[in-house]
């Protein structure tokens, strides 16, 4: 079973503040994932990392950032939260090896900015 | 632009009634497909996947899929509906030159009626 936990499930902060949304997998996999899912329709992903001190943007442009100082952990943060980031924020990761490797999803954040 | 569509962002089925959920990709080079199923309030787990090989493709929960470039497409079906298959449905492909990253359909939100 997969192994990758967000913290936290629900988060509901004011315009303005920083955030950042944890993610973490005990998995060993060098490749992690954010995808932003709005209600209803498909997840587009918006931060991408191959294993330490390695990130790319998605294909969706996205105000947040991310770091990969160590293996497991994968955080995205927003400076400053606004209405247009509530969303629900999806981390997976995968094995670095042949192109259809999995990816394994965690739980998800969902994120309401008022 | 490679992109992935799910006809039917709704269907709603019997309890033991067939299962279809169409999948079609949009690229001249075949992809790895794959079917992944999210529960409400979870994360995305996946169902079944193609990479080579037999195009029959047998998954978790008696869910199976078809490949077949000649249509590009890749139906997700299940003989018998169980209560426990409502849920959102996605259908993701993914190609050799691009690092394993998933493109999504919509999804399909599938009910279950008694």
């Amino acid at each position: 079973e997969a192994d990758i936990y967000q913290t936290p499930r629900y988060l509901v902060i004011g315009t303005g503040k920083k955030i950042t949304l944890e993610c973490s997998q005990t998995m060993g996999h060098d490749k992690m994932y954010w995808y932003q899912q709005d209600p209803g329709m498909e997840l587009h992903l918006i931060h991408y990392s191959y294993g330490v001190n390695s990130t790319e943007k998605g294909d969706l442009s996205s105000e947040s950032t991310v770091s990969r100082i160590r293996t497991e952990h994968f955080p995205l943060t927003l400076e400053s939260a606004r209405p247009s980031h509530t969303s629900q924020y999806l981390c997976a990761s995968s094995e670095f090896g042949p192109q259809a490797d999995t990816q394994y999803f965690g739980p998800g954040t969902r994120l309401t900015v008022l | 632009a490679q992109s992935v569509t799910q006809l039917g962002s709704h269907v709603s089925v019997s309890e033991g009634a067939l299962v279809l959920l169409r999948c079609n990709y949009s690229s001249s080079v075949p992809p790895y497909l794959f079917w992944y199923v999210q529960y409400p309030n979870q994360g995305l787990q996946l169902l079944l996947k193609y990479t080579t090989g037999a195009t029959l493709v047998k998954g978790i929960n008696g869910f199976e899929a078809e490949f077949k470039k000649s249509e590009t497409s890749f139906h997700l079906t299940k003989p018998s509906a169980h209560m426990s298959d409502a849920a959102e449905y996605f259908c993701a492909v993914s190609y050799y030159n691009q690092g394993g990253k998933l493109i999504f359909g919509q999804g399909t939100e599938l009910s279950v009626k008694p």
